[in-house]
């Protein structure tokens, strides 16, 4: 039972460059979603999705894109990495938005 | 704009000490939930709350939402090792978010 599985769990980038986080879930879940969390933030939502082809933006968009082409992908997009985009992220799944998530293990990313 | 507000930020008891995490809000929330996050791990659901006034218990995790279902309490009774962790409020409002508190973290030592 995978659940929701984010790949890489760690990743070193430098200022400006781009890469993908990605997002997979296996309980046909509707709804998924991405948030990064910083120590006394709490988690904090950057974008998310009420299913395929549709994504909105949540309270951190910036500096982040997402695309949902299938239900189990929720991949996410860091255009030019800073180091302000040091945190934890972590994906979600669940029904509705507004339904218990189910979380992934999360990514830790530090750009230098 | 942070909605939720958990406190305290930070606890360290030892075995056998009750607590109380409490998460605040001026807002009214359709439903709360709280969660547990382990280190290198993402969040674990605990319990859902819906109805204000509503008590729900797991094991020594006492839960109750507020009468106004603007507030919520997590209580642990004779806490033990195993309950460290962060512990995550998360309210709902009728919309396709989850609003996320502060966080709690919590250290019970031997």
């Amino acid at each position: 039972n995978a659940g929701v599985t984010q790949t890489p769990k760690f990743q070193v980038l430098k200022t400006g460059q781009s890469m993908t986080l990605q997002c997979a879930q296996d309980m046909n879940h509707e709804y998924m979603s991405w948030y990064r969390q910083d120590p006394g933030m709490g988690l904090r939502l950057i974008h998310y999705s009420v299913g395929a082809g549709i994504t909105d933006q949540g309270e951190v968009p910036n500096g982040y894109n997402v695309s949902r082409s299938t239900t189990e992908d929720f991949p996410l997009r860091l255009l030019s990495a800073a180091p302000s985009q040091t945190s934890v992220y972590f994906c979600a799944s669940s029904r509705t938005g507004s339904q218990p998530q189910h979380f992934g293990d999360g990514t830790r990313l530090s750009i230098l | 704009t942070q909605l939720l507000e958990q406190s305290p930020q930070f606890l360290s008891i030892q075995e056998g000490e009750n607590l109380t995490v409490y998460c605040n809000s001026s807002s009214v929330f359709s439903s709360l939930q709280w969660y547990r996050q382990e280190p290198g791990e993402g969040p674990v659901l605990l319990v859902t709350v819906v109805t204000g006034g509503e008590v729900k218990k797991l094991k020594r995790l006492t839960f109750q939402f507020g009468d106004a279902r603007k507030d919520s309490s997590l209580h642990i009774t004779a806490a033990q090792t195993g309950d460290t962790g962060l512990y995550l409020c998360a309210g709902a409002r009728n919309t396709d978010k989850l609003i996320f508190g502060t966080g709690t973290r919590l250290q019970v030592f031997p």
